[in-house]
């Protein structure tokens, strides 16, 4: 079973605009990941946050994570056509030794031109 | 990097036939991980190999699905008698924990259609 939910499922929106996903996982983690799956070009690392980090940036790219809540969001700014995809988060679990992800389900995300 | 492959990229078979997928990592990654994924979820981890030991097993890989790394290379992912259910995608990852990378590097996938 899926260890993370995502939220929301599918968000539509104009291009220009943010998009804000946001995730929830159930156990302590090591870091979790967001993964863009389009497909064009399967599934790719975005962006990765350590459990001891709160807030970390790329590019367009901005994540926080609340690990008393358990919880992350993803937000992309300026949005463009090309965003058009599914957005997943990884957890990967603290005493996990092999280090395999478990991912949520997923939020899709269309980007109106 | 050259990425990770896999191959085929499709496989369509009828029911009760075996299916072999190979995964090619990252040449320098010695983690390699299979997961499968079904439309509108995300992937399921099925199985890790640290170099050519196979560590960890999902509950989810049933006695009809074998996998193996033999030399630390690269990977085959055997799914015996094969059932419906067995539709989906198969995605192949790769990692290197040197130098604090953790993420993982997945290929196109194999896509399985069982009819």
């Amino acid at each position: 079973s899926q260890q993370g939910e995502e939220d929301p499922q599918a968000l539509s929106i104009q291009e220009g605009e943010n998009a804000t996903m946001n995730c929830s996982y159930k156990t302590s983690i090591n870091n979790l990941q967001w993964y863009r799956q389009n497909s064009g070009r399967g599934l790719v690392h975005l962006i990765l946050i350590r459990s001891n980090e709160r807030e970390k940036h790329s590019g367009r790219l901005r994540v926080t994570l609340d690990t008393s809540k358990k919880s992350s969001s993803l937000l992309i700014t300026a949005s463009r056509a090309a965003d058009t995809a599914s957005y997943f988060c990884a957890t990967e679990f603290r005493m996990d030794s092999s280090y395999k992800l478990i991912f949520g389900s997923g939020t899709r995300l269309l980007v109106r031109p | 990097d050259t990425g990770v492959s896999q191959n085929p990229r499709h496989k369509i078979t009828k029911r009760g036939q075996n299916v072999t997928f190979r995964c090619d990592p990252i040449s320098e990654h010695n983690r390699l991980y299979w997961y499968r994924q079904t439309l509108g979820q995300g992937p399921e981890f099925l199985t890790y190999f640290q170099n050519e030991a196979q560590l960890e097993k999902s509950r989810l890989l049933s006695d009809r699905f074998s996998a193996e790394r033999p030399k630390g290379s690269f990977s085959t992912l055997e799914i015996q008698r094969t059932e419906q259910g067995d539709s989906a995608m198969y995605l192949c990852a790769s990692s290197s924990r040197d130098r604090g990378r953790y993420e993982q590097y997945f290929g196109p996938g194999t896509r399985l259609t069982v009819t």
